[in-house]
This record gives C-alpha cells, sequence and structure tokens, in this order.
C-alpha cells in the first residue's frame, strides 16, 4: 500500500531563514502531492498542489517540487516568519476527487 | 471556494452513549470525506460518502461503528457509536475544492472526549 512519510521532528528555525521539509512516498507515484498548513485545534488548510508531471510550483513565499524518481516532494517557506509556526502536512490522491492520504506531519517553529 | 460548516465544534460524552456529527456545505459536490486525528497524530480516513449509495469505508473502520448518511449534495452526518475512550479524537469532514484547483476543504473539526 501508499506510504507517505514526513519528517517527524520538529523543525526549528530562525526568522527570515528558509524552512525546507521533506515528504516521501513509497509504492507508485501519486498523481498528485498536496502541502497542507494546520494550526492546534483547526481544520487542515490547502496551500499547493503539484502535478506527477510538473517539477515545481510556487505561491507567494511557498515552493513545492516534486522528483519523481527520488519518490520526494520538498516544500520551502522563504523568508520565514512566526505566524508560519504551524503543522505541514502532505498529503497524496491518486486522481482529482478521490480521497486524501496524509503524512504523519512536520511541525515547524520559527523564532524571532 | 467551498465554505464547510461542522458541528459541535467539541463534546464530551459518555461511554457508552453515541454523538453526530454534521457538516453542511455551502455548494454541491459528490463525494464528502470523514477522517479521524487522534491527539498528536495526522488524520487516517474513515469512509467516503457520495449521495444516493452507501459510504465506502477504510480498512479498520466499519459501518455499526461509524454510519454515515448523505442524504443530498451539500450535507453529511458522521454518527461515532457505543463510544469508548478509544474514541477521543478530532473528527473532520472534507471535500474537493474545484475553486483551489483540486486542493480540499475542511471542516473546523469536532473535538470529541470519551469518559
Amino acid at each position: 500500500s501508499q506510504k507517505i512519510e514526513q519528517n517527524s521532528e520538529a523543525l526549528n528555525i530562525q526568522e527570515g531563514k528558509t524552512a525546507t521539509l521533506t515528504c516521501n512516498y513509497t509504492n507508485y507515484s501519486p498523481a498528485y502531492l498536496q502541502w497542507y498548513r494546520q494550526d492546534p485545534g483547526r481544520g487542515p488548510v490547502f496551500l499547493l498542489l503539484i502535478r506527477e508531471n510538473e517539477k515545481e510550483k510556487r505561491k507567494e513565499r511557498l515552493k513545492v517540487t516534486f522528483d519523481t524518481t527520488l519518490k520526494q516532494s520538498l516544500f520551502h517557506i522563504t523568508a520565514s516568519q512566526p505566524a508560519d509556526s504551524a503543522t505541514y502536512l502532505c498529503a497524496r490522491t491518486k486522481a482529482a476527487g478521490n480521497k486524501l492520504t496524509f503524512g504523519g506531519g512536520t511541525r515547524v517553529l520559527v523564532k524571532p | 471556494s467551498a465554505v464547510i460548516s461542522q458541528k459541535p465544534s467539541r463534546d464530551i460524552c459518555q461511554r457508552g452513549t453515541s454523538l453526530t456529527i454534521q457538516c453542511q456545505v455551502d455548494s454541491q459536490v459528490t463525494m464528502m470525506f470523514w477522517y479521524r486525528q487522534q491527539p498528536g497524530q495526522s488524520l487516517t480516513l474513515i469512509a467516503t460518502a457520495n449521495q444516493g449509495s452507501e459510504a465506502t469505508y477504510e480498512s479498520g473502520f466499519v459501518i455499526d461503528k461509524f454510519p454515515i448518511s448523505r442524504p443530498n449534495l451539500t450535507f453529511s452526518t458522521l454518527t461515532v457509536s457505543n463510544m469508548s475512550p478509544e474514541d477521543s479524537s478530532i473528527y473532520l469532514c472534507s471535500v474537493e475544492d474545484q475553486g483551489r484547483r483540486y486542493g480540499y476543504t475542511f471542516g473546523s473539526g469536532t473535538r470529541l472526549t470519551v469518559v
């Protein structure tokens, strides 16, 4: 079965630096890899989606890459701010409209 | 983008009782998804609810424990039956949001504590 793995250790980073999070998957290549932000006590909020035939996507200070050879997606937060502190979840779907399978999430703490 | 109203936001229940969670979407959607998030864990899919047919349950989840209704294209309920303390979790509903180009929108969650 498909597994989605994220670094379970929290990422502590200084304000202004770039945070880089890793999402690795096993078996078949997902059609879509998605990244979500979750704050305590709230539901996940969609950030970015990247398709299996895409290498990179950007949205403001966020960047996602997808390497099907390494079976890995990287999520970058550039010029990080304390307000970026949250848990970031990677998820995959096989096709549009299909269920999401989530990784364990990585907690990010940006220190001023 | 879709907006989901989920309630209750939290509840404390006695073991052996049942709780029904409701999700209302402001647009018509084909599928609604129900997730469980245990303390300190990520999200696990419980079932997919299609309007007009039986819900599809993931391995480890059964209809008798988590019955789901989907009476129309904007509404669904999840019932947690015969609760035990192990059912203490956050329960979330979700829909695919065409407005976000295949991202998914989540409800705010129901924090359930079973005592």
